[in-house]
């Protein structure tokens, strides 16, 4: 059985650019949420994809938004890159049929200069 | 709308002794309730988790936890730490209002001592 699998693990882009980072769910999973974990807090939810269709979304501007394909794999993608976006962004994904536990990705680090 | 208050930032503990961390938290129902353990640089693992029943939880790695309503807590404990267990926790509550998402408090540090 694979794992939460996330891609790149460090990501060094410039204020204003545009960024996309992928996560690969774990087998069987039809569920992907994407948080964003600032140095020193607590995981904060971006939000979630459900079978393609957005489900659900936290306090994150328009500027971030995410995809998820047929093979339930996602992408997050942040337009304008803001110095405060600057984060570890990390992917979990779950199975509707128990939704609760949600499987963590290593996450990949983004470094807006 | 429901949060997670970890009141302590950092703990420091000796290898071999006790430990407890302190979790508080606000939800107008009946909690769904997890800790996840993080070490530097890496995702989060799930240690153990609280939906239903028996108000105390075994977790992985010994680690157990004790729901206790009245109080609105979700105390992670360990009878004997080991230097492994030097990490980042986060306690969190899940929202079942249809997408599922975690609320996380902001963790505590753990670090050990020889």
């Amino acid at each position: 059985e694979t794992g939460v699998t996330q891609s790149p693990t460090h990501l060094i882009k410039t204020r204003g650019q545009q960024v996309t980072l992928r996560c690969s769910s774990q087998s069987g999973h039809n569920t992907v949420s994407w948080y964003q974990q600032a140095l020193g807090q607590g995981p904060q939810f971006i939000f979630q994809y459900y079978r393609e269709e957005e489900n659900g979304r936290g306090n994150f501007p328009p500027r971030f938004s995410g995809l998820q394909f047929p093979n339930y794999s996602s992408e997050l993608n942040v337009n304008a890159l803001e110095l405060d976006d600057s984060a570890l962004y990390l992917c979990a994904s779950s199975n509707t049929a128990g939704a609760w536990e949600q499987y963590f990705g290593p996450g990949t680090r983004l470094t807006v200069t | 709308a429901q949060s997670v208050t970890q009141p302590d930032i950092h703990i420091t503990v000796s290898e071999g002794a006790s430990l407890e961390l302190r979790c508080n938290y606000s939800y107008g129902a009946t909690p769904y309730l997890f800790w996840y353990v993080q070490s530097p640089g890496q995702g989060l693992q799930l240690l153990l988790k609280y939906f239903s029943g028996d108000t105390l939880v075994q977790g992985i790695k010994g680690f157990e936890a004790e729901f206790k309503r009245s109080q609105s807590s979700f105390n992670l404990r360990k009878p004997s730490v080991h230097w492994s267990d030097a990490a980042e926790y986060f306690c969190a509550i899940l929202s079942n209002f249809g997408n599922e998402k975690l609320t996380f408090g902001t963790g505590t540090r753990l670090t050990i001592i020889p």
